[in-house]
């Protein structure tokens, strides 16, 4: 199946500091790829839906100006938290679908902020 | 927009127990999918229904779409412990998720 690859897989960060997560389709190419937020124990919660050369569209309740979303190229989606705080600590997780069918996970970064 | 909503949120089973999960939609659903999770890793591709009243099957695993298509279930036959993990649903209209059903199986 697809390869989706997701980096860092954890990172600790101070807080105030912003921290970057990358999300790459390795063997196909996404238009469209999707983030998710999950608190442990609890569902999937999708934050955004990034759209490769135009905006993110985001969900209700999501701060856009807080989780910037760049989706420069085909294979390239990034998430940035901006100035994270404690309660931004967190599962990441983005998804891509190469043919508009089943959804491919990378494997997650998990979000520390001290 | 589309709700999805899943039950129960948490089963506890004996090995070799059955096991199902339900999802339901506000609305109807083009098509739904099912994923699984283990604990610690990402959720993975189960099955997808397209179908009004499509079942399918895969070797324990039992999908059902209803013929209104606004629910779904996953049935697991005589479970494993290799069946533990949380086990969600999403219609492909909107990627949103159903909460999820967390299995454990006690050996």
């Amino acid at each position: 199946g697809a390869v989706v690859s997701q980096h860092p897989s954890w990172v600790i960060c101070k807080s105030g500091t912003s921290v970057k997560i990358e999300c790459r389709s390795l063997d196909f190419q996404a238009t469209t790829m999707f983030w998710y937020r999950q608190f442990p124990k609890q569902s999937l919660m999708l934050m955004a839906t990034s759209n490769e050369g135009s905006k993110a569209t985001y969900e209700q309740g999501v701060e856009k100006d807080k989780f910037l979303i760049n989706h420069a190229s085909l294979t390239l989606s990034t998430l940035t938290v901006t100035s994270a705080h404690p309660e931004d600590s967190s599962f990441y997780i983005c998804s891509a679908q190469p043919s508009g069918g089943e959804l491919f996970f990378g494997e997650g970064s998990r979000l520390t902020v001290l | 927009g589309q709700q999805v909503m899943q039950i129960p949120q948490y089963q506890h089973v004996q090995e070799g127990e059955d096991f199902t999960t339900y999802c339901n939609s506000s609305t109807t659903l083009s098509n739904i999918q099912w994923y699984k999770q283990r604990p610690g890793g990402h959720p993975v591709f189960l099955i997808q229904l397209v179908k009004s009243g499509e079942v399918k099957k895969q070797k324990r695993l039992t999908f059902q779409f209803g013929e209104a298509k606004k629910n779904s279930s996953l049935h697991i036959t005589a479970t494993q412990t290799t069946d533990v993990g949380t086990y969600f649903c999403a219609g492909q209209d909107d990627m949103r998720f159903g909460a999820g059903t967390r299995l454990t199986v006690k050996p």
